[in-house]
């Protein structure tokens, strides 16, 4: 069946530092991606998405990359701060309206 | 402003016992969801509707039921037949059905057994 998986189930940085956390998925028909943001006892946030026809996708501190030919998705942070720990997931859309979600990516920014 | 309200925040079942998990939204979204998030794991889909007086079983519907009887509420109640509901319930919402977009998530209602 159809999969979505990250590649570290944790990540620590130095506060400053960029992170980049990866994702990986297996159907290649795939033509939406996106980043939640997930802080403890709550709800995931939307962070940033990408649509299968660009590669990259900018936001305010976060960059998206997409790469179709090997079914990876990456975001990364610049300059990380506190506030950014949490858990991080990618979740992949395919023409309908159901999302997959991989398994998340816990950032931990140390000071 | 505009959301996904769960409720309550924290539930306790005991044995035997149906419980129902409240989520309502004010986005006026077509499409709505529901989660179950264990330990370490990602997001596994129970029900979803996909329009008012709709629904469909996801991935994990066994021992759970749902309604929409309204565009703004999808309440979920897990029976006492799901063997394993101790688990975080997130529900989410989305503005349609049609072709991929985000969906809205709610805080989350965090059931344990008594």
């Amino acid at each position: 069946g159809e999969s979505v998986g990250l590649h570290l189930p944790t990540l620590s940085v130095q506060e400053g530092d960029n992170s980049i956390i990866n994702c990986a998925y297996s159907n290649s028909a795939s033509d939406y991606f996106i980043w939640y943001k997930q802080e403890s006892g709550k709800g995931p946030q939307f962070i940033i998405d990408i649509r299968s026809n660009m590669d990259k996708r900018q936001g305010q501190r976060v960059t998206v990359l997409l790469n179709k030919t090997v079914k990876h998705l990456s975001l990364q942070i610049a300059a990380t701060q506190p506030g950014d720990s949490a858990v991080y997931f990618c979740a992949v859309g395919n023409q309908g309206g159901k999302l997959i979600f991989g398994q998340g990516t816990e950032l931990s920014v140390k000071p | 402003d505009g959301g996904i309200t769960q409720s309550p925040k924290y539930l306790f079942r005991k044995e035997g016992q149906n419980v129902t998990l409240s989520c309502e939204q004010n986005l006026n979204h077509d499409a709505m969801y529901w989660y179950r998030q264990d330990p370490g794991q990602g997001l596994r889909l129970i029900y979803y509707s996909q329009i008012v007086n709709d629904f469909q079983k996801g991935d994990i519907a066994e021992g759970y039921s749902v309604s929409r009887e309204k565009k703004e509420s999808f309440p979920l109640t897990v029976t006492s037949a799901q063997k394993n509901p101790t688990a975080f319930y997130l529900c989410a919402s989305s503005i349609d059905w049609h072709g991929s977009k985000s969906q809205h998530f709610g805080d989350g209602t965090r059931l344990s057994i008594l």
